[in-house]
């Protein structure tokens, strides 16, 4: 079974639209992250959740958003897609904050 | 946002040899310190987690040390293996917050 599942794997959208990206884990974990891959294959943290916290990296714009329907599942919601939004995006879960992160497969988002 | 550096940028080694990286972080504020195994085309896999100085861990031939003193983390392959070549990532915890070095590529020559 997969613990850290993504949809969709692959995403080609124009600029302008507003998409989401689910992520949800069986793992029963409390904390849920989203991080973003540059182009140099650099992760950046874009938010990090549990039941009683959504803290956000303050470089992330306003124009991403988590949405968390329950423990498990934590989707990110882009609004007004720009080109610079082109990335490969990871969920990711753990138990507590100091604790091993367990990765989704990645999302490839393309922006034309 | 907080720095975390990792050295080499890349490495080449033949096969056997032992090899090791480094991971340099902010010292105040300590909380974890995350070390991950990441394929091409493949997500990250975690190896390591260590909170405390001093701690050592070990998987196999591969190995961590954590100074949270001097702000520093050493990971080493004995042996290396061509199925090791991958990007090794550490990551610095404070609180929920985490960041990612930009990792040290090794390729083990056969």
């Amino acid at each position: 079974d997969t613990a850290v599942s993504q949809t969709p794997k692959y995403l080609v959208t124009q600029m302008g639209n507003d998409k989401s990206i689910k992520c949800e884990q069986n793992l029963g974990h409390d904390t849920m992250y989203w991080y973003k891959q540059d182009s140099k294959k650099f992760l950046k943290i874009m938010f990090s959740y549990n039941n009683k916290e959504l803290i956000i990296n303050e470089t992330v714009p306003n124009r991403f958003s988590p949405k968390s329907p329950d423990k498990a599942h934590l989707n990110l919601h882009i609004n007004s897609l720009e080109l610079g939004d082109s990335a490969v995006y990871f969920c990711a879960s753990s138990q507590y904050t100091e604790e091993t992160q367990y990765f989704g497969p990645g999302t490839r988002l393309l922006v034309l | 946002i907080l720095n975390v550096e990792q050295s080499p940028q890349s490495l080449h080694v033949q096969e056997g040899d032992s090899t090791n990286f480094t991971c340099s972080f902010p010292s105040s504020n300590f909380y974890a310190l995350h070390w991950y195994r990441w394929e091409t085309a493949k997500s990250p896999e975690a190896l390591f987690v260590m909170t405390l100085n001093g701690d050592e861990k070990k998987k196999g031939r591969i190995s961590a040390t954590l100074n949270t003193k001097e702000g520093y983390s050493y990971l080493y392959i004995k042996g290396s293996q061509p199925e090791d070549s991958a990007t090794y990532l550490c990551a610095f915890g404070i609180r929920a917050q985490f960041y990612f070095g930009t990792g040290t590529s090794l390729t083990v020559i056969p």
